[in-house]
């Protein structure tokens, strides 16, 4: 079965600032994987998806991500942070089409 | 295209009750997917149809939760006899159907905004 593992549950960063957020994934074969967002009463929205293509993932909002093979890492990175980043984000492997998610990750971006 | 929508967005109600929610996927997406979220954690999967037909169950999803899509559009999850436990966030979505290229799947999964169910 696949599984990925957030390893923060809470990041806080400074508006202006990186963001680093990040993803480790248990898989079997080549993964596809994402990252979602999810703010305050708002549904979930998809940032960026990898399916093999690039290993480099370029998203919205600024967001991208890259995928390592050798580290089974899919870490998702920002160059400079928004107050309106502040948010759940998740990282989501999917296995046989359904979507299996991670803990998630809080952003908190200080002004 | 208005993307996923579900109905109610908030339902309260009491334990031993029995909820309905509706989920309206997006219009061309053969596949409907259901999972739920309690707080501070990811989603979870309860169920998914291709068109009409419920392809897979979680074990999560106990013998009083019932899914239909009977015309291979909307959806519905009923829970009968509704539990505390049964709190959480209904969350739906839709996708194509999902295609095995390049060693991996290529469907992208569009989420409604979720009904959040409160039993007391």
């Amino acid at each position: 079965a696949q599984s990925v593992t957030q390893l923060d549950s809470h990041v806080s960063v400074s508006e202006g600032t990186p963001v680093l957020l990040r993803c480790n994934y248990s898989s079997s074969y080549s993964p596809s994987l994402f990252w979602y967002v999810q703010h305050p009463n708002k549904g979930l929205q998809l940032l960026l998806k990898y399916t093999s293509a690039a290993t480099l993932v370029k998203g919205i909002n600024g967001f991208e991500a890259e995928f390592k093979k050798s580290e089974t890492s899919f870490h998702l990175t920002k160059p400079s942070a928004h107050m309106s980043d502040a948010a759940e984000y998740f990282c989501v492997v999917s296995e046989g089409g359904k979507l299996i998610f991670g803990q998630g990750t809080e952003l908190s971006v200080k002004p | 295209d208005t993307g996923v929508s579900q109905d109610p967005r908030h339902k309260i109600t009491k334990r031993g009750q029995n909820v309905t929610f509706r989920c309206d996927p997006i219009s061309e997406h053969n596949r409907l997917y259901w999972y739920r979220q309690t707080l501070g954690q990811g989603p979870e999967f309860l169920t998914y149809f291709q068109n009409e037909a419920q392809l897979e169950k979680s074990r999560l999803l106990s013998d009083r939760f019932s899914a239909e899509r009977p015309k291979g559009s909307f959806s519905t999850l009923e829970i009968q006899r509704t539990e505390q436990g049964d709190s959480a966030m209904y969350l739906c979505a839709s996708s194509l159907t999902s295609t095995w290229l390049a060693g991996a799947w290529t469907d992208t999964q569009y989420f409604g905004p979720g009904t959040r169910l409160t039993v007391l």
